[in-house]
């Protein structure tokens, strides 16, 4: 079993719509959750992270983990032309940090 | 605003050739980390440094080392380059005891190995 496992797409939806982006993991011992943006041909950028289970909320965006399913999202409402990007999920505990390995997301004009 | 800088966008290397990747900060982190990054494979730690002369293993170390003379600058050598090198490198940097939840990347490396 992978240790992290994101569905690379590409996903495309409207402009406006709700985005959800997922991932699921097998080691119950991570312990903060993170989402990253890269634009083509840029490095990361960190959109949020969180520690343990809950939500998050950043402006239009919404971080949720559920450690019991081992599940983490990423909610994008009114999704923009400006939010297309690959996100990377990640997770880390102590001094190991994984990450998923991307979701190309198009938003269409 | 935090500030990674990476010394080259691309860079072509021939095998064998000794290849530094540089890396500088400008934020004071304690943290800085080199990645790798291939199509398929996300993402992956190859060293990081908790402080100055410090280093730890990622991952994926073999045919890389590192160097960290000053607090701000994080340095990645492929001693002998191989075609198989060829990705992106990141480079990030955090502040902060472990601080692998709030890391803030370069804008990447692309090493091209002939």
């Amino acid at each position: 079993q992978k240790e992290v496992e994101q569905d690379p797409g590409p996903l495309s939806v409207p402009e406006g719509a709700i985005v959800s982006l997922n991932c699921t993991y097998s080691n119950s011992a991570f312990q903060y959750f993170m989402w990253y943006r890269q634009y083509s041909r840029k490095g990361p950028e960190l959109l949020m992270y969180t520690y343990s289970s809950g939500n998050k909320e950043d402006g239009r965006f919404t971080a949720q983990v559920d450690k019991s399913s081992k599940y983490i999202s990423l909610f994008i409402r009114d999704s923009q032309p400006s939010d297309s990007a690959t996100y990377l999920c990640a997770m880390c505990r102590d001094d190991k940090i994984i990450f998923g390995k991307g979701t190309r997301l198009h938003i269409l004009p | 605003d935090v500030k990674v800088t990476q010394s080259s966008r691309y860079l072509v290397k021939r095998t064998g050739e000794k290849v530094f990747l540089e890396c500088v900060q400008d934020m004071d982190h304690e943290n800085m980390f080199w990645y790798r990054q291939d199509p398929g494979l996300g993402l992956r730690l190859i060293y990081f440094s908790y402080d100055v002369k410090m280093k730890e293993k990622g991952d994926i170390p073999e045919g890389y080392s590192v160097s960290r003379e000053k607090k701000e600058r994080f340095s990645l050598i492929l001693e002998s380059a191989s075609t198989n090198q060829t990705s992106m490198y990141l480079c990030a940097s955090s502040i902060g005891s472990g601080g692998l939840e709030t890391q803030y990347f370069g804008p990447g490396t692309r090493l091209l190995v002939l």
